[in-house]
């Protein structure tokens, strides 16, 4: 069975510094890795996604993350924080499901950003 | 696209009574799951539909919990003589079946369980 690991709860950064957030999975086949971001009272947002190809990954509000097979990891990376992007962010893990798509996610228990002013 | 539609936003309920919720996704697709966060929890697959068909129930999805999604349309997600440890934000998402079966997140429903 696939599993998500986020192992930091929570993090703390400065507006203007960068941001590195970890997320390791476990899953048995290639991949689909996704990152959300979820503002309180708040739907989940994409942020990104990992099929295939380009390890590097580019996603909205300048959030890019890679993925390294060899270390079972996803990080998502922001080279200069917002004050607004603070938030829970969650990294998943989707189950092939026939093509190109996939089913249901495996999420890990996500990490909490504070940005200081 | 209106987004993916659930309500209520909130429910509190007394232990023991049913609730029920109901799932709008995007008209267009074919498959729409449930998932279910508590407190400082990442969201815990439920149970998704293809079109009318329940293709796949979690472990967690007890007896007391039912969902239905008539004529591949709304869903509606009814747990039975709940409990407090059934309180938690029920999130629906709907995709298509074909390409990558991007996913739109509802905004959820709360339930509160006293």
């Amino acid at each position: 069975a696939q599993s998500v690991t986020q192992p930091d709860i929570h993090i703390t950064v400065s507006e203007g510094a960068s941001l590195e957030l970890r997320c390791n999975y476990s899953y048995g086949a290639t991949p689909y890795l996704f990152w959300y971001v979820q503002s309180p009272g708040q739907g989940l947002q994409l942020l990104l996604k990992y099929f295939s190809g380009d390890t590097l990954v580019q996603g909205i509000k300048g959030f890019e993350a890679e993925f390294k097979r060899s270390q079972s990891s996803f990080n998502l990376r922001k080279p200069s924080v917002h004050w607004s992007d603070a938030a829970e962010y969650f990294c998943a893990v989707g189950v092939a499901a026939g093509g190109t798509s996939y089913g249901k996610l495996t999420f890990g228990q996500g990490t909490i950003l504070t940005v200081h002013p | 696209d209106t987004g993916v539609s659930q309500n209520p936003r909130h429910k509190i309920t007394k232990r023991g009574q049913n609730v029920t919720f109901r799932c709008d996704p995007i008209s267009e697709h074919n498959r729409l799951y449930w998932y279910r966060q508590t407190l400082g929890q990442g969201p815990e697959f439920l149970t998704y539909f293809q079109n009318e068909a329940q293709l796949e129930k979690s472990r967690l999805l007890s007896d007391r919990f039912s969902a239905e999604r008539p004529k591949g349309s709304f869903s509606t997600l009814e747990i039975q003589r709940t409990e407090q440890g059934d309180s938690a934000m029920y999130l629906c998402a709907s995709s298509f079946l074909k390409g990558t079966g991007r996913y739109t997140f509802g905004s959820g429903t709360r339930l509160t369980v006293v």
